[in-house]
């Protein structure tokens, strides 16, 4: 299993632009959600998704959207990227699927966006 | 929303010693309580979890503890080695998952 696999690994990109955020996950996993990561800031929930069609908001969701099609992707969109994006970012999985807990979260390697 | 601190945005221990490591929360105690380890570029990996009527959890050389009372949950890694250098983070489960802002842990040899 490759697990929970993000593209693209880095990006920049001028204020205005719109970008979409890949994560797929192998693990048959219901639950998925991305997070940011700042400096001093900790992980924050930007959206999560309990399953196929149903996403719901975290934390910090403003300026992004997710949809969830199928159990296997979640892609996370900016809409009009601004200078506050700039963050890393990072997706979760969590089970139950193939041989996981429900409790444990598996993060993606992150997507380290710039924006200028 | 919860709100939690990790104390010591630095731990620089000697090899061999045990590293502790703090993870104080308020508002409501959660239904459980993560520690991830994250190195450099990475993203966080799942180590323990503890749920909020056990008291204490070992894996290897890593124990947890978990004081509902204190609103706190010590991590301690005993024997230390280089190799445990890394950021570790604590989390929790309430409506939704709430991350610290992590501990960057260095084992000096």
């Amino acid at each position: 299993n490759a697990g929970v696999t993000q593209t693209p690994k880095f990006q920049v990109l001028k204020t205005g632009q719109s970008m979409t955020l890949q994560c797929a996950q192998d693990m048959n996993h219901e639950y998925m959600s991305w997070y940011r990561q700042d400096p001093g800031m900790g992980l924050r929930l930007i959206h999560y998704s309990v399953g196929a069609g149903i996403t719901d908001q975290g934390e910090v969701p403003n300026g992004y959207n997710v949809s969830r099609s199928t159990t296997e992707d979640f892609p996370l969109r900016l809409l009009s990227a601004a200078p506050s994006q700039t963050s890393v970012y990072f997706c979760a999985s969590r089970g139950p699927g193939l041989a996981s807990s429900t409790d444990t979260q598996y993060f993606g390697p992150g997507t380290r966006l710039t924006v200028l | 929303s919860q709100k939690i601190e990790q104390n010591s945005e630095a731990l620089n221990i000697q090899e061999g010693k045990t590293a502790t490591l703090t993870c104080n929360y308020t508002n409501y105690s959660p239904a459980y309580l993560q520690w991830y380890r994250q190195d450099p570029g990475r993203g966080p990996v799942f180590l323990l979890l503890i749920r909020e009527n056990e008291k204490e959890k070992r894996k290897e050389r890593l124990k947890v503890t978990f004081d509902t009372t204190l609103k706190q949950s010590l991590f301690h890694i005993t024997a230390s080695q280089p190799a445990d250098s890394a950021t570790y983070l604590c989390a929790l489960r309430g409506n939704q998952f709430y991350f610290g802002t992590g501990t960057s842990l260095t084992v000096i040899p």
